[in-house]
């Protein structure tokens, strides 16, 4: 069980933000919300990860509920580059990630 | 720094057949983990080693065993193939042991069974 819950698909449009919602509700207290995005037929790539507060990258801002029951990955500014497949990721045991099925983000021109 | 490479890129197997696919991990890892994705799913956790133990394992079957060796790199086989194994495998690694420790991804090796 990868203990997270994620639309299958959104799409949005290219220049806009990008929101991508997680919900984590039986997550732990000293389980991290990692955020990994894998472009079709390559590896998973990692984008940002935290535990309560919200964290900004190059890539993306990470924001989560103060409960931990949800978090939102923010790409600010999406292009076509950004099209792929992102897994939203809280059950991790000394480094063994367990996947969801995750969000196929589309964006348009 | 080179990254995490895998070999080979695809490879075509028949039922019953063994396979032994390859990663080299980035330097300076010592934790690689295995995972196989099936066609529209996450990655599934095969199994880890770290320093050339293996220190956890998936909901895989036997036939599905691993090593790692002193210089970290790793092999991951597959006995008695069946035409679920279709899929493609990633290796990924990590600096040590640790739920924060981010994993690095190769690009993968796409095994198709007929």
């Amino acid at each position: 069980d990868a203990k997270t819950t994620q639309p299958p698909s959104m799409d949005c449009a290219e220049g806009r933000a990008a929101n991508l919602p997680c919900n984590h509700s039986t997550i732990s207290g000293n389980e991290y919300v990692y955020w990994y995005r894998q472009i079709h037929s390559q590896g998973p790539q990692y984008i940002i990860h935290g535990l309560k507060n919200n964290e900004t990258n190059e890539m993306a801002s990470l924001i989560i509920t103060e409960d931990r029951k949800s978090s939102t990955l923010i790409l600010p500014h999406a292009t076509l580059r950004d099209t792929a497949v992102y897994y939203c990721i809280v059950r991790v045991i000394l480094s063994q990630f367990y996947f969801g099925t995750g969000t196929s983000l589309t964006v348009i021109p | 720094e080179t990254g995490v490479t895998q070999s080979p890129t695809h490879l075509i197997k028949t039922r019953g057949q063994q396979v032994t696919l390859r990663c080299s991990s980035q330097s300076g890892h010592n934790t690689v983990s295995w995972y196989q994705q099936a066609l529209g799913q996450g990655p599934q956790f095969i199994f880890q080693y770290y320093r050339e133990e293996e220190n956890g394992r998936g909901n895989f079957p036997p036939r599905f065993s691993g090593l790692q060796f002193p210089n970290y790199s790793s092999e991951l086989n597959v006995n008695a193939l069946e035409l679920d194994d279709s899929a493609l495998y990633l290796c990924a690694s990590s600096l040590s042991l640790g739920s924060h420790n981010e994993q690095f991804f190769g690009p993968g090796t796409r095994l198709t069974v007929l």
